[in-house]
C-alpha cells in the first residue's frame, strides 16, 4: 500500500522569508513524486517531479524539492517567499509497479498563507 | 496546445437531474482519471481509465459512470444528481509510465440543490 502525509495543513510565512512544505510518503516500491500548485479556482499545476535520477529536484518559480529514501520524504523548499506563492500545495506519490501507475496516492495538501 | 479542455465550467443542478461532464484532451495520453475535490478534502479519484474501452472504479465511484470510446475523450456521467455530488471536478491525463506527470483540466464547478 502506498500512502502520503502532508504534515502541516496550514503555513503562513512572511514574504522574503523562506518556505517549507513537509511530505512524507510510503511506499512498497520505489514510487515517482510530485509537488502540484493549485491557486484559487484555478486547475493544478506541475511545480516539480522526482523520478529516480538526482535526489535533489528543482521546478518552477523558484522551488525544489529533496528526495530522502531513508526519511520517506520529499519536503518542498523556496527561499524566499513572494505574495504570488499563496496557494494550496499536494504531495503526489505515484507507485513504482507497472500494475499500479494508473493510480496515485494525493496528500490532504497544503495551504500556504503570505504576509507583507 | 490546448491539453485538456472540460466542459462546462460551472453548472447548477437540481435534485435528480442528470448530466455529463465532458473531458478532451489532445496529448495522445492512454491515461485518464476522474477527481472530485471538496474543500479541505484533498483530490478523491472517481473513475480512471487506462486505455480506450477499459475503465475502473476509484476511491468515490457511487452516483457515477463513465465510458471511454476514444482515446481522446472521457466524459463523466451524474445520473441521479445528489446534494452531496457539489463538488469541483477535475480531469486529468498522462502517459502510461511511472514518470508521467499528470495534466489537470481547469475544472468544473457543480452545484446540486
Amino acid at each position: 500500500a502506498q500512502s502520503v502525509t502532508q504534515l502541516d495543513s496550514h503555513v503562513s510565512v512572511s514574504e522574503g522569508t523562506p518556505v517549507l512544505l513537509r511530505c512524507n510518503y510510503s511506499s512498497s516500491y520505489s514510487p515517482s513524486l510530485f509537488w502540484y500548485v493549485q491557486h484559487p479556482n484555478k486547475g493544478l499545476q506541475l511545480l516539480l517531479k522526482y523520478t529516480s535520477a538526482a535526489t535533489l529536484v528543482k521546478g518552477i518559480n523558484g522551488f525544489e524539492a529533496e528526495f530522502k529514501k531513508s526519511e520517506t520524504s520529499f519536503h518542498l523548499t523556496k527561499p524566499s517567499a513572494h505574495m504570488s506563492d499563496a496557494a494550496e500545495y499536494f504531495c503526489v506519490v505515484r507507485r513504482g509497479t507497472t500494475d499500479s501507475w494508473g493510480k496515485l496516492q494525493f496528500g490532504a495538501g497544503t495551504q500556504v498563507v503570505v504576509t507583507p | 496546445n490546448a491539453g485538456v479542455t472540460q466542459t462546462p465550467k460551472f453548472r447548477i443542478l437540481k435534485i435528480g437531474q442528470s448530466m455529463t461532464l465532458q473531458c478532451t484532451q489532445d496529448m495522445n495520453h492512454n491515461y485518464m482519471y476522474w477527481y472530485r475535490q471538496d474543500p479541505g478534502m484533498g483530490l478523491k479519484l472517481i473513475y480512471y481509465s487506462v486505455g480506450a474501452g477499459i475503465t475502473d472504479k476509484g476511491e468515490v465511484p457511487n452516483g457515477y459512470n463513465v465510458s471511454r470510446s476514444t482515446t481522446e475523450d472521457f466524459p463523466l456521467r451524474l445520473e441521479l444528481a445528489a446534494p452531496s455530488q457539489t463538488s469541483v471536478y477535475f480531469c486529468a491525463s498522462s502517459y502510461e509510465n511511472r514518470d508521467s506527470p499528470l495534466h489537470f483540466g481547469n475544472g468544473t464547478r457543480l452545484t446540486v440543490t
